[in-house]
C-alpha cells in the first residue's frame, strides 16, 4: 500500500529559529494535510493542500504542495515553545479515500 | 459547536471486562471514524462509518465492536481485550461529501488513553 516517509523523525531546536520537515511517497496524492498533536490530545488540522504547486500559510507556518504530487514540505518561521508537539502530515488520493499518515516529526524547542 | 467530544479520556479495564468507548459531535458531519494511535506512532483507521452505516472496518478483531445510533453518537464496544490493544483511541468526524475544502477534513476528538491489563 501506499507509504509517507516523514522526515526528521524529531528535532530539538532554539526558541526563535526556523524549521522545516517534509514527507515524501512513492505514489501521487491529490490532498497533502498537516496536522499537529499536543501531547495526550488528538491531532489539529494545521493546513490543507488540494493542488500541486499550492503554497499555503497559517500565521508563522507554511506548507506546499509538491509539483510532482509526491511530496509535501511544512516549515514553521520563528519557532516558539509552544510548537513543541508531533506534526504528522497525511495524504489522500481521491475523495473517496482514506488519510496515510506520515512518521510523525517530533518537535522540541529550546527557551 | 465545532468539537468532537470523547468520553472517558482515560479508561483501565481487564482483559475479562467489557467497556464502551463514546464520541460525540453536533456539527452535523456525516463521516465518523475510530482511530488507534499507538505511543510515538500515526493514528492508524479502525472503522469508518458513512450515513450512520459501516462502510470500512480495517480487518478489526471482532473484540472491537462499533456502533453508530444516530448522526452525532459513535460507540466503540470493547470485550475482552489484550494488553497490546492499549493505546490511545481516536474518534473523528467528517462532512459526508468531501470537497476540497479545509472546512471539510476531519475533526479529531482528544481520544480515550485505553490501558489493558
Amino acid at each position: 500500500g501506499q507509504q509517507l516517509n516523514q522526515s526528521p523523525q524529531s528535532m530539538f531546536i532554539q526558541e526563535g529559529e526556523d524549521v522545516s520537515m517534509n514527507c515524501t511517497s512513492s505514489s501521487i496524492f491529490n490532498t497533502w494535510l498537516w496536522y499537529k498533536q499536543d501531547p495526550g490530545e488528538g491531532p489539529v488540522l494545521l493546513i490543507a493542500l488540494y493542488k500541486a504547486g499550492e503554497l499555503t500559510s497559517n500565521g508563522r507556518l507554511t506548507a506546499q504542495f509538491g509539483i510532482t504530487r509526491k511530496d509535501s514540505f511544512l516549515n514553521i518561521s520563528a519557532s516558539i515553545p509552544s510548537d513543541v508537539g508531533i506534526y504528522f502530515c497525511a495524504g489522500r488520493l481521491g475523495a473517496g479515500n482514506m488519510l496515510t499518515f506520515g512518521g510523525g516529526t517530533r518537535l522540541m524547542v529550546k527557551p | 459547536d465545532t468539537e468532537v467530544t470523547q468520553t472517558p479520556k482515560h479508561l483501565v479495564m481487564g482483559m475479562t471486562n467489557k467497556k464502551s468507548l463514546k464520541c460525540e459531535q453536533h456539527m452535523g458531519h456525516r463521516a465518523m471514524y475510530w482511530y488507534k494511535q499507538k505511543a510515538k506512532k500515526p493514528p492508524e483507521l479502525m472503522f469508518v462509518y458513512s450515513y450512520e452505516k459501516l462502510s470500512i472496518n480495517e480487518s478489526v478483531p471482532s473484540r472491537f465492536s462499533p456502533e453508530c445510533p444516530n448522526s452525532s453518537l459513535l460507540n466503540l464496544h470493547l470485550h475482552a481485550l489484550q494488553p497490546e490493544d492499549s493505546a490511545l483511541y481516536l474518534c473523528a468526524s467528517s462532512q459526508g461529501l468531501l470537497k476540497r475544502q479545509t472546512n471539510t477534513e476531519a475533526f479529531f476528538g482528544q481520544g480515550t488513553r485505553l490501558t489493558v491489563v
